[in-house]
């Protein structure tokens, strides 16, 4: 099972762009990457799962370099509504599963 | 799409009374729901795996005698904390993944808004 780590913490003006890094050395050939957002007293909500290279959507974009031993969620010129806590996942199906700490993001006005 | 439902979104309860906390999907079939228990500060901590006609499995440390779970129907898991105790008070979160609503090898999980649960 692959172990991943974050950030404990960032902060961020309003409208800047935040990268958020994670690393996670022992991904399994079949692991993909997901992040997920949580507000409090929330359930998660998913953000972007990707494999390899860069993934894109309407929200953030996902950047993997070749090894896949680390994960950049990205996401553009953040807003007061952006501040939460950002978990990054690596596994397949039901072994996708475990949390790590996570990375709290404040955006600051 | 891909929502999942979860009732009650809090309950209040006295010390020895057991509480039952249901999980839906509402608009996709789920095989497998899991259940996932939050203190404050804290990250999500995976509880069991529910799956659809047989028993959860647990994970360690978690009392299965205590926390029953049951997978009744694709759409439906409920939890329930038999003999509730303030130390059980708690964020609890359920998730479910669509079959296919991932890329390759993975399914996405698509989380409830959670229960609080506080035992007096």
């Amino acid at each position: 099972l692959a172990k991943t780590t974050q950030p404990i913490s960032m902060d961020s003006y309003e409208g800047q762009e935040v990268n958020i890094t994670c690393s996670h050395n022992n991904i399994a050939t079949n692991d993909y990457i997901t992040w997920y957002q949580q507000f409090p007293s929330q359930g998660p909500r998913f953000i972007i799962q990707g494999y390899k290279t860069k993934v894109t959507n309407e929200v953030a974009s996902l950047f993997i370099p070749a090894d896949r031993k680390s994960s950049t969620l990205s996401l553009p010129r953040v807003s007061l509504s952006d501040t939460a806590v950002y978990y990054c996942l690596v596994g397949t199906g039901a072994n996708n599963l475990f949390f790590g700490t996570g990375t709290r993001l404040t955006v600051i006005p | 799409g891909a929502v999942v439902s979860q009732h009650p979104s809090r309950v209040i309860c006295k010390s020895g009374t057991s509480v039952k906390i249901e999980c839906r999907s509402l608009d996709f079939q789920a095989t497998t729901m899991f259940w996932y228990r939050q203190f404050p500060k804290q990250s999500l901590m995976l509880m069991a795996t529910s799956n659809e006609g047989s028993k959860a499995t647990y994970e360690q440390g978690v009392e299965k005698d205590k926390f029953l779970i049951n997978h009744a129907s694709l759409t439906l898991s409920t939890l329930t904390v038999t003999s509730a105790h303030p130390e059980d008070s708690s964020f609890y979160i359920c998730s479910a993944s669509p079959r296919g609503s991932g890329r390759g090898n993975t399914d996405t999980q698509y989380f409830g808004p959670g229960t609080r649960l506080t035992v007096l």
